[in-house]
């Protein structure tokens, strides 16, 4: 989702519950779609990865759908667990000059109820 | 298996001060990036490199320069750092291919604050 000023959208869920965070983008070059998550003082870290030529891939308990007619994608997590308590970054790359830098999204707060 | 690595991790520094932020990675990546992180905000492309001796401006640039001699270290330098200049710096580095799972890979950050 997009941000307002500086508050994150914030999703709270249940510990057990299926989570959904969205992203949507603005490039229709866009051919690679990244989701990071990012624990309190810690680098974003690597969940799951989808090409533009796929519409969803699974990973374990995260499964990524990609919607490239309204330029959307979300992250579904499963049965979420207070360890998913995050902060949620999609990021898109596409060719630029030859290179393929990656642009974030503002980041989505996951807050996991016990 | 250290990955990405930063130094410093903290540093305090006052308005006009010069410093250096040391990216160094170990996984032999072509690609290595700076970013800044602001509360609420995402993170946004400094300045980044496609390989030894290469460097190019990202989003938002002016204030910092960037270097890369060798291969596995990346240089972050504020010339004469302002308040602005206040925030949480990643350094990031990824493979030349882009196929899954090639993806970009972060260090722990850098806190920085001008005063």
């Amino acid at each position: 989702g997009e941000n307002v000023g500086l508050h994150l959208p914030t999703l709270s869920v249940q510990e057990g519950d299926n989570s959904i965070i969205n992203c949507a983008y603005s490039n229709s070059a866009s051919d690679y779609f990244i989701w990071y998550k990012q624990e309190s003082g810690k680098g974003p870290q690597f969940i799951i990865d989808i090409r533009s030529n796929m519409d969803k891939r699974q990973g374990q308990r995260v499964t990524v759908l990609l919607n490239k007619t309204v330029k959307h994608l979300s992250l579904q997590i499963a049965a979420t667990q207070p360890g998913d308590s995050a902060v949620y970054f999609c990021a898109e790359t596409h060719a630029s000059g030859g290179s393929y830098i990656p642009t974030f999204g503002r980041g989505t707060s996951l807050i996991v109820h016990p | 298996n250290a990955g990405v690595t930063q130094t410093p991790k903290f540093r305090v520094l006052k308005t006009g001060q010069s410093m250096t932020l040391l990216c160094a990675q170990d996984m032999n990546h072509e690609y290595m990036y700076w970013y800044r992180q602001d509360p609420g905000m995402g993170l946004r492309l400094i300045h980044y490199s496609v390989g030894e001796g290469t460097t190019a401006k990202g989003e938002v640039p002016d204030g910092y320069n960037v270097s890369r001699l060798k291969k596995q270290n990346f240089l972050l330098g504020l010339e004469s750092a302002a308040p602005s200049q206040t925030s949480v710096y990643f350094c990031a580095s990824s493979s030349e291919d882009r196929a899954p799972g090639n993806t970009i890979y972060f260090g722990e950050g850098s806190w920085l604050t001008v005063v």
